[in-house]
């Protein structure tokens, strides 16, 4: 298994400009996380998808952000317009409900995307 | 008051030696119990996960849960300088299908 498949995996964007991140899940998960981690505050879970349904948005910091799953396979992050405090790693983790492949609740992250917004 | 509070850390441990990695979470409702570990630049990697009180061991490793104090724990035997790394823990409210609380994390360094 490829494991969780994120990119770009580094991004340097000037303020104002529109970001997109992509995820690819592993194959037969169907829950889906979004976090963002920095050194000032840890990780972060942003939104997460259960069966491609945003299921807890509550940590989208504002209206610039939204993130879609259109399919089991896909699921992208948007920040528009970037600013410079958006500067962060992205992490993008799937896991399966219970009754799939692992039944310990455990995520599998994604390599992460390093964003810069300049 | 943080959902998830880690020892703020940085440890530092002799090779050889036990690391003690603390953690204590605010929702007594709180079911399931993760242990991550992250290597500097890398992603998270799930070590131990634990649902029940007592203690859990894997190899070198020893998480301990008591519900009671809302306190989890992971110990780290024959401690060795490839443990080097950022230990997050992970609190889950349902043990099924929720999501996961992060804690800050405690930097671990073992010294040959």
């Amino acid at each position: 298994d490829a494991g969780v498949i994120q990119s770009p995996r580094h991004e340097v964007t000037e303020m104002g400009q529109e970001v997109t991140l992509r995820c690819k899940p592993i194959s037969g998960h169907n829950s889906l996380f979004w976090y963002r981690q920095t050194m000032m505050r840890g990780l972060e879970l942003l939104i997460y998808f259960n069966n491609n349904v945003p299921i807890d948005d509550s940590g989208m910091p504002e209206d610039r952000f939204s993130a879609k799953m259109p399919n089991a396979s896909f699921s992208t992050l948007k920040i528009q317009p970037s600013e410079p405090r958006d500067s962060a790693v992205y992490f993008c983790a799937s896991r399966s409900l219970p009754g799939g492949a692992s039944s310990y609740n455990e995520q599998f992250f994604g390599p992460g995307t390093r964003l810069t917004v300049l | 008051q943080k959902e998830v509070e880690q020892n703020s850390g940085p440890l530092s441990v002799p090779e050889g030696a036990i690391a003690s990695l603390n953690c204590t979470y605010s929702d007594r409702g709180s079911q399931s119990f993760f242990w991550y570990r992250q290597y500097s630049g890398k992603s998270p990697e799930l070590i131990m996960f634990i649902y029940s009180n007592g203690d859990k061991e894997d190899g070198r490793f020893t998480a301990q849960l008591n519900k009671a104090s809302q306190y989890v724990s992971l110990l780290i035997r024959d401690s060795q300088p490839s443990d080097s790394a950022t230990y997050l823990c992970a609190v889950n409210l349902n043990t099924n299908a929720g999501k996961s609380t992060f804690g800050d994390g405690t930097t671990l360094t073992v010294k040959p």
